[in-house]
């Protein structure tokens, strides 16, 4: 069965550093998403992408996160200078269409840990 | 902005009883989906609803879409050990984000 991948599946990084996480939807998926959930916490949008553009982004996703793909199997999400409070675990997700009836898969997630 | 309030908060139970936890919104969404999550692992779907008052099983899963379009509940018969977890609900308005409650996290003594 298709899955979400994503890598790595830990990072610890430095405050101010930049990291990049990575995620291959499924393949013949056209809509991807970033979504993190802090420790003990419910699971928050980030981001949407369609058509190599941002669709949507929440109030969390400022100017130190980018969101790009750069092949036809990637999509990345970017931390420019991470912060202590960007430490969480974050999923990818994937879907095949904008009908509300298709649903969104999750990868495994990235847990980051910001020091 | 949109929010969902899920309960309980958390369940112990034994194994056997059956579980229900619901999901309540201010805001009307067009489909609702309960998630389970293990620890270190992403959102598993387990159950989308897409019609107002719609009631949909899913083996000892059964879960109910308001009429309202804004409360769902999830319930899960004769529990078993791996029915440990947290469960999500998430509501979706048109074609985009999910918006997730805060969780049930469910314990199961043998």
């Amino acid at each position: 069965e298709p899955e979400v991948t994503q890598t790595p599946s830990h990072q610890v990084t430095q405050m101010g550093q930049e990291v990049i996480l990575r995620c291959v939807p499924i393949s013949n998926h056209l809509y991807f998403y970033w979504y993190r959930q802090i420790l003990g916490q419910k699971v928050e949008f980030l981001v949407s992408f369609y058509n190599n553009e941002i669709s949507e982004k929440s109030e969390i996703f400022d100017d130190q996160f980018s969101v790009e793909r750069p092949d036809g199997s990637n999509f990345t999400l970017k931390i420019r200078s991470t912060k202590l409070e960007d430490s969480a675990m974050y999923f990818c997700a994937s879907s095949g269409s904008r009908t509300y009836q298709e649903t969104q898969y999750f990868g495994p997630g990235t847990r980051l840990l910001v020091l | 902005g949109q929010q969902l309030n899920q309960s309980p908060q958390s369940m112990f139970i034994q194994e056997g009883e059956d579980v229900s936890m619901n999901c309540t919104s201010s805001s009307i969404f067009n489909t609702w989906l309960w998630y389970k999550q293990d620890p270190g692992e992403g959102p598993v779907l387990l159950i989308a609803l897409y019609k107002a008052g719609e009631l949909t099983s899913n083996g000892r899963l059964t879960a109910q879409f308001g009429i309202t379009r804004k409360d769902s509940f999830l319930n899960i018969s004769a529990s078993i050990p791996s029915d440990v977890g947290i469960y999500f609900c998430a509501g979706q308005k048109g074609a985009q984000k999910l918006v997730f409650g805060q969780g049930t996290r469910l314990t199961i003594n043998p």
